[in-house]
């Protein structure tokens, strides 16, 4: 199994502002993820985190609006840019193994006002 | 289109007693399957994992089924407590790359 940290785990950002959340793994995966959790919704995939090459995004995210980085295979980061009241949610770092168990970070729990 | 439903969205159940959480997905080929629980806030928790191989998992008072030709799996937990209050999530790998998750049941266990 994976232990996926992330940091910060909460924040509070003004409108118009940029964050940078940091996801680190203790141990290789295949695969890395970002996700957005809105108030009382379920999860919705950002983008996969792709190894030195720019991330593949889901319909209705940019790259503009959240560049992420994944400089080796236990490091990635998602910035939230230009960031509205919208953008308040729980972002969800994830990474899976070679059998498709994907393991979850503890969530950054971002207010924006 | 692969879709992954979770029904009821809430369940509340006295202490101590037996409770079945069901999912259901539209694609039968399915890689696997695994069920979360997530606290208020927090992240996910992965509790079990079911290959398409298989029929079942267990871990302690948690069981897992697994039935690809009626497209459902079932959780069942035995003599609930109130710790086990979360919501409960299940996600599908359809070997396309990603998860799709159901919407989740919100258990709330009665002391």
């Amino acid at each position: 199994s994976a232990v996926i940290s992330q940091k910060p785990s909460r924040d509070i950002c003004q409108r118009g502002t940029s964050l940078t959340i940091q996801c680190q793994v203790d141990s290789q995966v295949t695969m890395m993820f970002w996700y957005r959790q809105q108030p009382g919704q379920s999860l919705t995939l950002i983008a996969t985190a792709n190894q030195g090459s720019e991330a593949t995004y889901e319909s209705g995210f940019v790259i503009d609006k959240f560049p992420i980085s994944r400089p080796n295979l236990t490091f990635s980061t998602l910035t939230v840019s230009n960031m509205s009241p919208e953008d308040s949610s729980i972002y969800l770092c994830s990474g899976t193994s070679g059998d498709w168990e994907q393991y979850f970070g503890p969530g950054t729990r971002l207010t924006v006002t | 289109k692969q879709e992954v439903t979770q029904i009821p969205a809430a369940l509340s159940v006295p202490e101590g007693e037996n409770l079945v959480l069901n999912c259901s997905f539209t694609d039968s080929a399915i890689y696997n399957l695994q069920w979360f629980r997530q606290d208020p806030g927090k992240g996910l928790t992965s509790l079990l994992l079911i290959q398409s191989s298989q029929r079942e998992q267990t871990s302690g008072r948690l069981n897992a089924s697994l039935d690809k030709s009626s497209g459902r799996s079932t959780l069942y937990i035995a003599a609930s407590q109130p710790g086990d209050s979360a919501t409960y999530l299940c996600a599908v790998y359809f070997g396309n790359e990603k998860l799709t998750f159901g919407t989740g049941t919100r258990l709330t266990i009665i002391p």
